[in-house]
């Protein structure tokens, strides 16, 4: 198995420009989960799919942030515009809830590496 | 709402010496335990998890964790530490909402290990 697939792995741009960062999740799984990473805040929970549909957003900082999930297979996140406190690790993973047992696993991509100038 | 304390936040020890890393949650029901790990540059790879039954979970490479109610803990241990263990360290609880298992991550834990 690939794993989960995270393009790109770095990503440098000016303020003001348009990011967007890509998931390829496990196949068969049916929950995707981003989040962010930086020194002062952690790990933070940013949204999460459940069969492609968003269960829960209250994690977006801002209307700058937007998420989408068009099929089982791909998830983007975009920034729009960028600010330099966007700078930070952004991590994909994804799941597989069965039935409503509370077993599924989180697996993680290797993470997007954003720096806003 | 949950949350996760993970009150080291860097810890040094020698090769071969044993490491236990400590975690406490808060969380209004059963809780749903993870330990994490990330290596420089990585994702997060799941070390072990406890979801149910016996208090005293086995994960990869030689990991432990025991969970105690009362003391609201969840501490990873191993009786010996390789150099390759150097890492962060990160605990999580999990809550079961409508979509899934939503991960509430602590602060994370840095290892160095001296040879």
């Amino acid at each position: 198995d690939a794993g989960v697939i995270q393009s790109p792995r770095h990503e440098v741009t000016e303020m003001g420009q348009e990011v967007t960062l890509r998931c390829k999740p496990i196949s068969g799984h049916n929950s995707l989960f981003w989040y962010r990473q930086t020194m002062m805040r952690g790990l933070e929970l940013l949204i999460y799919f459940n069969n492609n549909v968003p269960i829960d957003d209250s994690g977006m900082p801002e209307d700058r942030f937007s998420a989408k999930m068009p099929n089982a297979s791909f998830s983007t996140l975009k920034i729009q515009p960028s600010e330099p406190r966007d700078s930070a690790v952004y991590f994909c993973a994804s799941s597989l809830e069965v039935g409503g047992a509370r077993t599924d696993t989180q697996y993680f991509g290797p993470g997007t590496r954003l720096t806003v100038l | 709402a949950q949350s996760v304390t993970q009150p080291d936040i860097h810890i040094t020890v020698s090769e071969g010496a044993s490491l236990e890393l400590r975690c406490n949650y808060s969380y209004g029901a059963t809780p749903y335990l993870f330990w994490y790990v990330q290596s420089p540059g990585q994702g997060l790879q799941l070390l072990l998890k406890y979801f149910s039954g016996d208090t005293l979970v086995q994960g990869i490479k030689g990991f432990e964790a025991e969970f105690k109610r009362s003391q609201s803990s969840f501490n990873l241990r191993k009786p010996s530490v390789h150099w390759s263990d150097a890492a962060e360290y990160f605990c999580a609880v999990g809550a079961m909402t409508g979509g899934g298992n939503k991960l509430t991550f602590g602060t994370g834990t840095q290892l160095k290990v001296e040879l």
